[in-house]
């Protein structure tokens, strides 16, 4: 399978509630990197973890990296129907041009 | 103030025809990037592009597609000839600190 795959490909939660994103990987990495899209957008830098860390927040969204499981979570918490978009994540390997390699992305859909 | 700026937003060009994606990064720096993404599937990887010469390409990225910097600012995607399966999203970015990225909003092309 390819690097970085997100579950589940789709979250339909109610406003207030948490959401929970997944990351896989397959390969070592030097950092992880979450991104949003809106419908027909670009992307939007969210957060980057790096291979030493375990945790790190920004705001209501806490992402969690686990190397040897070669797995990271994203989670919004008190989500808000603007939460409403897909999630990417993103992994960098040290090609020599730090090539960032996306996964299929989980789309999340809060509900008003 | 978007700081990676690429045009057109959108772009319909008949199958066969060529066609130059632009990218206009304001500040200047090395580490430039292509990926594109079909509707509704993941961001693929295409061209990294450091200090005027290609780095690192993808499968994707054949001899029908091309990148330069003509004048030391624009960064440029050029597709030959295009085909009904060049049809996506397409995403320049530039290298942001230490591993992250900034996007453009970027250009849809449509091949008819």
């Amino acid at each position: 399978s390819q690097q970085g795959e997100e579950d589940p490909q789709a979250l339909s939660i109610q406003e207030g509630e948490n959401a929970t994103m997944n990351c896989s990987y397959k390969t070592s990495i030097n950092n992880l990197q979450w991104y949003r899209q809106n419908s027909g957008r670009g992307l939007v830098h969210l957060i980057l973890i790096r291979s030493n860390e375990r945790e790190k927040h920004s705001g209501r969204l806490r992402v969690t990296l686990d190397t040897s499981k070669k797995s990271s979570s994203l989670l919004i918490t008190a989500s808000r129907a603007a939460d409403t978009a897909s999630y990417f994540c993103a992994t960098d390997r040290n090609t020599g041009g730090f090539k960032t390699i996306f996964g299929a992305g989980t789309r999340l859909f809060v509900k008003a | 103030e978007p700081e990676v700026t690429q045009t057109p937003s959108h772009q319909v060009t008949q199958m066969g025809q060529e066609v130059i994606l632009r990218c206009v990064p304001i500040s200047n720096h090395l580490y430039f990037y292509w990926y594109r993404q079909i509707l509704g599937q993941k961001v693929e990887f295409l061209v990294s592009f450091y200090n005027n010469e290609i780095s690192e390409k993808s499968e994707i990225f054949d001899d029908q597609f091309s990148v330069e910097r003509p004048d030391g600012s624009n960064f440029t995607l050029k597709i030959r000839s295009t085909k009904l399966e060049d049809s996506a999203m397409y995403f320049c970015a530039r290298l942001t600190g230490f591993y992250g990225y900034t996007f453009g909003s970027g250009t849809r092309l449509t091949v008819v």
